[in-house]
């Protein structure tokens, strides 16, 4: 167990609705990361939160968006879902976040079907 | 840009040694890191180098070459629950790039 906790676990929804999902990081843990990891696909980077703030984004597309709150819970916001959508969602939350110094330590993912 | 490559597949057998190479090409480097990734479930921490050299932790060996863009993971006395997918990932500043995974199938 990670300490990173992520709900719900699983989540089947239809093209065109909207869903969030959400991330607790472990205790005293400032950065949050977002993943997508698509059926056999390498893990692609979404977007870095950093004690509230964006600090980094990779390949989100525009539909997605994400935050993270005061209290350091983070949420990914997925729009006008399609199909191929359907992917692991991780997060993942790091100490700082500063460069490689810190190790990323992963929740255990929502599972996303769009039908 | 950013490019990692590992061999997408290898089989080994139980009780052996494997080594699952990592060459990458990125813009900053930070670090590497690898993490053991079961089907389905989270990626977990293997280890991380950042200087040149080999990092050893029990069973798991990491070794770093920052100038030859090159890295591998060593799996001694292989047992079967490693079988799962090894993931090199690289750090240029605030992200972590992955690679597709090397997926390992340890059989008897």
């Amino acid at each position: 167990d990670s300490g990173v906790t992520q709900t719900p676990k699983h989540l089947i929804t239809a093209t065109g609705q909207r869903v969030t999902l959400r991330c607790s990081p472990r205790s005293g843990d400032l950065s949050v990361y977002w993943y997508q990891q698509s059926l056999d696909q390498g893990l692609q980077f979404l977007i870095q939160y950093y004690n509230g703030e964006e600090r980094a984004k990779g390949n989100i597309l525009e539909r997605f968006s994400a935050q993270q709150f005061p209290d350091l819970h983070s949420e990914l916001n997925l729009s006008s879902l399609e199909l191929g959508d359907s992917a692991l969602y991780f997060c993942a939350s790091a100490y700082r976040g500063k460069g490689g110094t810190d190790t990323q330590y992963f929740g255990p993912g929502t599972r996303l079907t769009v039908l | 840009g950013q490019n990692i490559d590992q061999p997408t597949e290898m089989t080994a057998t139980e009780g052996a040694i494997v080594q699952i190479n990592c060459t990458y090409q990125t813009s900053g480097f930070n670090g590497l890191f690898w993490y053991q990734q079961h089907a389905g479930e989270a990626p977990t921490f293997l280890s991380y180098n950042v200087l040149d050299g080999l990092e050893e932790k029990g069973r798991f060996s990491s070794f770093l070459s920052r100038s030859k863009g090159y890295s591998y993971l060593l799996l001694k006395e292989l047992q079967m629950k490693d079988s799962a997918s090894y993931l090199c990932a690289v750090t240029p500043y605030y992200k972590l790039i992955f690679g597709a995974g090397t997926r390992l199938a340890v059989h008897p």
